[in-house]
């Protein structure tokens, strides 16, 4: 069974800075690896998806790769802003299943 | 990508009654899958619902307290029955993209027990 950790739990750091969160899962046949985020009391918007095939993807600011032989994944976000401030949330996919996801890292940028 | 919409956006309940949420998507999906996150936590996937055949429930969740339809391709149901404190979460549905598996959620149903 799929197991996703996501390390920090909680980040906050000032405004400018770049920032790298962290996302482990257990199970090596991940068929995709998902990065949401989740502003409070909303839903969830996806942010990257990366393919089993694929080593990184790259949506403006943010940048995530995969590796699925160490089974981690980071969220690489530059030049950040108040903006940015959410829970991150990793989730790692089994092709028609659905996802596993971790606890999220609650980030907060300092304006 | 999915627009999704669910109903209602939140409710309050009483112990024992049951609350059915409705999910629907602006473009025809083969697979629809309801989470719940309860307060504090990440999504536990309960079920996945595909159109014309029965749900598939993850370990933990069962038919008879959270009977899901789905009617059509772009429609679902959560029913939350007999419903205790603990069912208070927030209910999500998703859907999943079509070649890239690329999963897309709706704004959720905040649901409270009393």
């Amino acid at each position: 069974k799929q197991e996703v950790t996501q390390i920090p739990a909680a980040l906050s750091v000032p405004e400018g800075e770049n920032l790298v969160l962290n996302c482990s899962f257990t199970d090596s046949a991940i068929y995709n690896l998902q990065w949401f985020r989740q502003d409070p009391g909303k839903g969830l918007t996806s942010l990257l998806l990366i393919q089993s095939s694929q080593r990184e993807q790259t949506s403006g600011r943010l940048n995530a790769s995969l590796d699925k032989s160490s089974g981690r994944s980071t969220l690489y976000i530059a030049a950040s802003q108040p903006g940015d401030s959410a829970t991150y949330l990793c989730a790692g996919g089994g092709g028609a299943d659905g996802l596993t996801f971790g606890k999220g890292t609650h980030l907060i940028i300092q304006p | 990508s999915a627009v999704i919409s669910q109903k209602p956006s939140r409710d309050i309940c009483q112990r024992g009654t049951s609350l059915t949420i409705q999910c629907q998507v602006d473009s025809q999906v083969t697979m629809m899958f309801w989470y719940r996150q309860q307060p504090g936590q990440s999504l536990t996937l309960i079920a996945t619902a595909n159109q014309g055949s029965e749900a598939t429930y993850e370990s933990g969740f069962v038919i008879d307290k959270f009977p899901i339809s789905r009617p059509n391709l772009t429609f679902s149901t959560l029913t939350v029955s007999n419903m205790s404190p603990e069912d208070s979460s927030i209910y999500l549905c998703s859907v999943r993209g079509g070649t890239t598996y690329e999963q897309y959620f709706g704004p959720g149903t905040r649901l409270t027990v009393t």
